[in-house]
């Protein structure tokens, strides 16, 4: 079954830092961009991050430029988002999503919070 | 940035009746490959958005033939034929000619009258 399963999401501080991680199965993963889009409760999508396959072209949104970093380990099937300098306007719940988006992960909770 | 714009927001429809979303694009999604990159996306209560059509009017598998997608350059269109209880759902549009970054519409919320 092809299939993206994300994770480390969780509560941080403003200022803080979190990594997600987005695992894939069922599918080349080495043959496929990789997405993360978030989405703030009640509101709609937003894309956030890109890297293509071989991980040498990152794309970001300007809101995360900066602060958030991409980067795929091919070997481990595996996207990551390095979020740093956090804010409350980065509460949401994030998405990992295969390059053309026909595939999406069940999301992670990310809450910046004091 | 290319702005896609939906409408209507808010859909009511009766069961059985067919229902319509616009989209239109800030600028032409045709790609220099040729191709318009044009997707639909229904996002229903609790789950994780799922692609239904891409490139205009390309359904996905699995996807029932009640949903259609057309247009051309800046104004697309979402089409049920009749709509279903399982259809209640919010549906975005998706640009993914001029990137980055790939921007979405504001999705309108399909209800049952």
């Amino acid at each position: 079954e092809v299939q993206l399963v994300d994770s480390g999401g969780g509560l941080v501080e403003p200022g803080g830092s979190l990594r997600l991680s987005c695992s894939a199965s069922g599918f080349a993963f080495s043959s496929y961009s990789i997405h993360w889009v978030r989405q703030v409760r009640g509101k709609g999508l937003v894309w956030v991050s890109r890297i293509n396959t071989s991980g040498t072209v990152p794309y970001y949104a300007d809101s995360v430029k900066g602060r958030f970093t991409i980067s795929r380990d091919n070997a481990r099937n595996t996207v990551y988002l390095q979020m740093n300098s956090l804010t409350a306007g980065d509460t949401a719940l994030y998405y990992c999503v295969r390059g053309s988006f026909d595939v999406w992960g069940r999301g992670t909770m990310v809450t910046v919070s004091s | 940035d290319v702005v896609m714009t939906q409408s209507p927001l808010s859909l009511p429809v009766t069961l059985g009746q067919p229902a319509s979303i616009s989209c239109r694009s800030s600028q032409s999604l045709v790609f220099s490959d040729g191709k318009t990159y044009l997707s639909w996306f229904q996002q229903r209560p609790g789950q994780s958005p799922r692609r239904l059509i891409y490139e205009v009017s390309h359904r996905d598998s699995g996807v029932p033939d009640r949903f259609s997608g057309s247009g051309s350059g800046t104004d697309f269109t979402l089409k049920i034929t009749r709509v279903q209880a399982e259809d209640v759902a919010i549906y975005y549009c998706m640009q993914g000619a001029h990137w980055p970054p790939w921007t979405f519409g504001q999705g309108t919320k399909v209800e049952i009258k």
